[in-house]
């Protein structure tokens, strides 16, 4: 069973406008997420990640937001540029146990 | 250092056959980490090391499969008797943990991609 679910298997913006991926999971244990964008035929980038102890953490274009309640979280990068585009995966992990826990990735394109 | 490096980045062998895959990780983490990703898929954890010992097997790695970090820095992932559905790309990631640290975060490296005809 996926525990963490990305519905969204690609999205398309406007060069300038805002980019919003969502993640959804549904192990309550898991107090550590992380969003790595990848290119193809290369490794996962890590780019942001966020503490459960936390809502919101941001590094420049970067923010993600997450909802404990409804076990939600979000990236959202603004402005987009078209060096942006790529797979965006949500990973997760529980407490002492490092290992991640992967969605299935959203292809984001931004266009010029 | 330029991060995780990975070792061959592209195998294509014959079913049968077996393949080894090699990961440097970043020269001060203790922590190494192996993952598969399929087409269409997230990646998946294998197996874990922290220094030189194999700390956690997942049960996608069966017993054809082995890993080793021999002195604690570079690993390599084996797979005997190589099988079709055993393509994919095979993902290496480090980390730095210490028992003071809330979180760690895994740095990974470029993957090898195998095919196995």
């Amino acid at each position: 069973d996926q525990q963490v679910k990305q519905n969204s298997p690609s999205l398309s913006v406007q060069e300038g406008r805002i980019s919003i991926l969502n993640c959804d999971y549904t192990n309550s244990m898991f107090d550590y997420f992380l969003w790595y964008k990848k290119y193809p035929a290369e490794g996962p980038t890590f780019l942001i990640s966020i503490s459960s102890i936390k809502d919101k953490n941001e590094d420049g274009r970067f923010t993600v937001f997450l909802n404990k309640s409804a076990k939600h979280l979000s990236l959202h990068i603004v402005p987009s540029q078209p060096g942006d585009s790529a797979v965006y995966f949500c990973a997760a992990s529980e407490g002492s146990n490092y290992k991640l826990t992967f969605g299935k990735g959203t292809l984001l394109t931004v266009n010029p | 250092d330029t991060g995780v490096s990975q070792d061959p980045r592209h195998k294509i062998t014959k079913r049968g056959q077996n393949v080894t895959f090699r990961c440097d990780p970043i020269s001060e983490h203790n922590r190494l980490y192996w993952y598969r990703q399929t087409l269409g898929q997230g990646p998946e954890f294998l197996t874990y090391f922290q220094n030189e010992a194999q700390l956690e097997k997942s049960r996608l790695l069966s017993d054809r499969f082995s890993a080793e970090r021999p002195k604690g820095s570079f690993s390599t992932l084996e797979i005997q008797r190589t099988e079709q559905g055993d393509s994919a790309m095979y993902l290496c990631a480090s980390s730095l943990w210490s028992s003071g640290r809330a979180v760690e975060t895994q740095y990974f490296g470029p993957g090898t991609r195998l095919l196995v005809l």
